[in-house]
């Protein structure tokens, strides 16, 4: 079974600086999708960023990119010029990309906490 | 735009209560999904629905269950609310398999009920 790992509960950064979260996935499949979804307080839980993993090219919205590493199992999420706005809980998802595949789920992390200091 | 409701934001009920959280759903989305978010845990999948009057177990299905009568509409029923229940619950919609066969895979959020079981 499929499984997502983030390993910091909490992360704070200063305003206008560069944050990474980190996110390590378990599976045996070749094919599938990575996300990150940022769920802000109180309010609606939206798609930051995807990466599909036949692509060796690290997705990129505007101050978000991530570094994935296929090899190492591995989806980094930066957050470059940090704003208030980027106050929220993040989670990284996995989803497999297998044709006919019924199950349809998605597998999230636990979550990481990002604080933003002004 | 893709817009995904829950009948209510905040709701309190009482031990033994039976109660219903519905979300809607208004893009044709083939698939929908109920998740409880609680601290520390993440999103764990409750029910999945992936056609009308279809449902799959997720990974926490006990002391629930589902209905999907219309497309649009993916209701949650506590049979009999317990304390342990108490926590958000969260709808969430996919377009489920595209024309090509491939797997589309976006998830879209709605904004969560605060279920408190009294």
């Amino acid at each position: 079974a499929q499984t997502v790992t983030q390993s910091q509960p909490e992360m704070s950064v200063q305003e206008a600086e560069t944050v990474t979260l980190s996110c390590t996935y378990d599976t045996s499949e070749s094919d599938y999708y990575l996300f990150w979804y940022k769920q802000p307080p109180s309010r609606q839980m939206i798609l930051v960023i995807r990466q599909e993993a036949y692509k060796q090219q690290n997705a990129t919205e505007n101050r978000f990119s991530v570094n994935f590493q296929k090899a190492a199992k591995s989806f980094s999420l930066k957050i470059s010029d940090s704003q208030l706005g980027d106050a929220a809980m993040y989670f990284c998802a996995y989803r497999s990309a297998l044709f006919m595949n019924r199950d349809d789920k998605i597998i999230f992390g636990k979550g990481t906490r990002l604080h933003i200091l002004p | 735009d893709v817009k995904v409701t829950q009948s209510s934001r905040y709701l309190v009920k009482r031990t033994g209560e039976k109660v219903f959280l519905e979300c809607v759903q208004d893009m044709d989305h083939e698939n929908m999904f109920w998740y409880r978010q609680d601290p520390g845990l993440g999103l764990r999948l409750i029910y999945f629905s992936y056609d009308v009057k279809m449902k799959e177990k997720g990974d926490i299905p006990e002391g629930y269950s589902v209905s999907r009568e219309k497309k649009e509409r993916f209701s949650l029923i506590l049979e009999s609310a317990s304390t342990n229940q108490t926590s958000m619950y969260l709808c969430a919609t996919n377009p489920g398999l595209a024309g090509y066969g491939l797997a589309t895979d976006t998830q879209y959020f709605g904004p969560g009920t605060r279920l408190t079981v009294l």
